[in-house]
């Protein structure tokens, strides 16, 4: 199994400029989480899809966040503008959905560094 | 509202003893919980989970987790650690009726050769 896909693993960009990160889940899984990992505050859901559609956004910082998820394979995480604070680990991960029960399983996330 | 707590930042312990991480939680209804492993620069991988049954659950790579009812806790154990356990580790508990995850804000371990 190929497990969660993300890219990029590593980005740099420069203040006010757009971001877009990548996903996508493993095959089969119908739930997917974005989460944020910084030192000062853990790990974070942002946002997290049933079945393409966004259940709970409520972790998602601002407006200048936006998530989608077009289709079951593929999901992106859009920061524009970005700044500084941004910076931090991004992580997507999957689960079947429906059911306490299930295990998510995660990416190996993108670094994003805004400066 | 569900939330776990790992007291510890760190824990030192020395290769070939046993280790212990301890985590303790707060839910209504059944509590599902789980343990991850984050290896530098990497991402989380799942260790382990405790839905219902035997309150030893037995994981990856030799981690097992004993499930406390009457202490709220589940506290991750290893009989005996290796400097490649050393890496940090993030209890996490389901939100009910959700399929949020919840972590704490994860204990790092350290194994001394």
């Amino acid at each position: 199994d190929a497990g969660v896909i993300q890219s990029p693993r590593h980005e740099v960009t420069e203040m006010g400029q757009e971001v877009t990160l990548r996903c996508k889940p493993i095959s089969g899984h119908n739930s997917l989480f974005w989460y944020r990992q910084t030192m000062m505050r853990g790990l974070e859901l942002l946002i997290y899809f049933n079945n393409n559609v966004p259940i709970d956004d409520s972790g998602m910082p601002e407006d200048r966040f936006s998530a989608k998820m077009p289709n079951a394979s593929f999901s992106t995480l859009k920061i524009q503008p970005s700044e500084p604070r941004d910076s931090a680990v991004y992580f997507c991960a999957s689960s079947f959905p429906g059911t306490e029960r299930n295990t998510i399983y995660f990416g190996e996330g993108s670094w994003l560094t805004v400066v | 509202a569900q939330s776990v707590a790992q007291p510890e930042d760190q824990v030192n312990v020395a290769e070939g003893n046993p280790l212990t991480v301890k985590c303790t939680y707060s839910v209504s209804g059944n509590p599902y919980l789980f343990w991850y492993v984050q290896y530098p620069n990497r991402g989380l991988q799942f260790l382990l989970k405790y839905i219902t049954g035997d309150n030893l659950v037995k994981g990856s790579y030799g981690f097992e987790a004993e499930f406390n009812k009457s202490q709220t806790s589940f506290h991750l154990k290893k009989p005996s650690a290796l400097v490649s356990d050393s890496a940090l580790y993030f209890c996490a508990v389901r939100e009910s009726g959700t399929d949020k995850l919840i972590f704490g804000t994860g204990t790092r371990l350290q194994v001394f050769p």
